[in-house]
């Protein structure tokens, strides 16, 4: 079945530091693939998204390229600030009606951003 | 702003009661999703809907039940609640379609003593 495998947390780095979260997905066909952000407290937001092979999704300033070949949609951030600590979530869906709509979710991603 | 709100934030129930979450959405999405989030374990998909009174079964439907009698609504029920269902519940929407993700709510913190 489809599965989505991110990289292990926690991620700690200080403030203005590069950030990566590795994501790599197994699917058939072409899903469309999410990365979602939770801060404390709070449900899941969508970061960023691409729907096909070499799109690039962005949101403040984070970025994920959806490399087929590869099968994986690392998530990057030049410069972190500590307001983006959180969990970050990688998933997958793919169509065709009905049940195969829904989302498959990574693990999550811990990441704090010391001042 | 569309929005999936969830009826309670914190909830503290006892063993054995019947417990109701619910979900309302007003974005007029087809699809509806309860998780479960829980430390290590990530989200697990309990029961979905895509249709009025149309459910099925997620990947650990046991020791729940859900319904939906109107688009907007989903009510997750837990039938006798236990201390291993002490849990983070998230409710999400969606329109039919993959690429469009999901909407979640803010979640309810289910504490059962």
């Amino acid at each position: 079945g489809d599965s989505v495998t991110q990289m292990e947390g926690p991620v700690t780095l200080s403030e203005e530091a590069f950030l990566t979260i590795n994501c790599t997905y197994t699917a058939t066909g072409y899903p469309s693939l999410f990365w979602y952000v939770q801060y404390p407290g709070e449900g899941l937001q969508l970061l960023l998204k691409a729907t096909k092979a070499d799109d690039k999704g962005s949101n403040k300033g984070f970025e994920a390229t959806y490399r087929k070949e590869t099968t994986s949609f690392h998530l990057e951030k030049g410069s972190v600030q500590v307001s983006d600590s959180a969990v970050y979530f990688c998933a997958l869906s793919k169509g065709g009606g009905g049940s195969n709509y829904k989302l498959t979710f990574g693990k999550g991603t811990l990441l704090t951003v010391n001042p | 702003d569309v929005k999936v709100t969830q009826s309670s934030r914190y909830l503290v129930k006892r063993t054995g009661e019947k417990v109701f979450l619910e979900c309302v959405q007003d974005m007029d999405h087809e699809n509806m999703f309860w998780y479960r989030q829980d430390p290590g374990l990530g989200l697990r998909l309990i029961y979905f809907s895509y249709d009025v009174k149309m459910k099925e079964k997620g990947d650990i439907p046991e020791g729940y039940s859900v319904s939906r009698e109107k688009k907007e609504r989903f009510s997750l029920i837990l039938e006798s609640a236990s201390t291993n269902q002490t849990s983070m519940y998230l409710c999400a929407s969606s329109l039919e379609g993959a690429a469009y993700g999901y909407t979640f709510g803010s979640g309810t913190r289910l504490t059962v003593v």
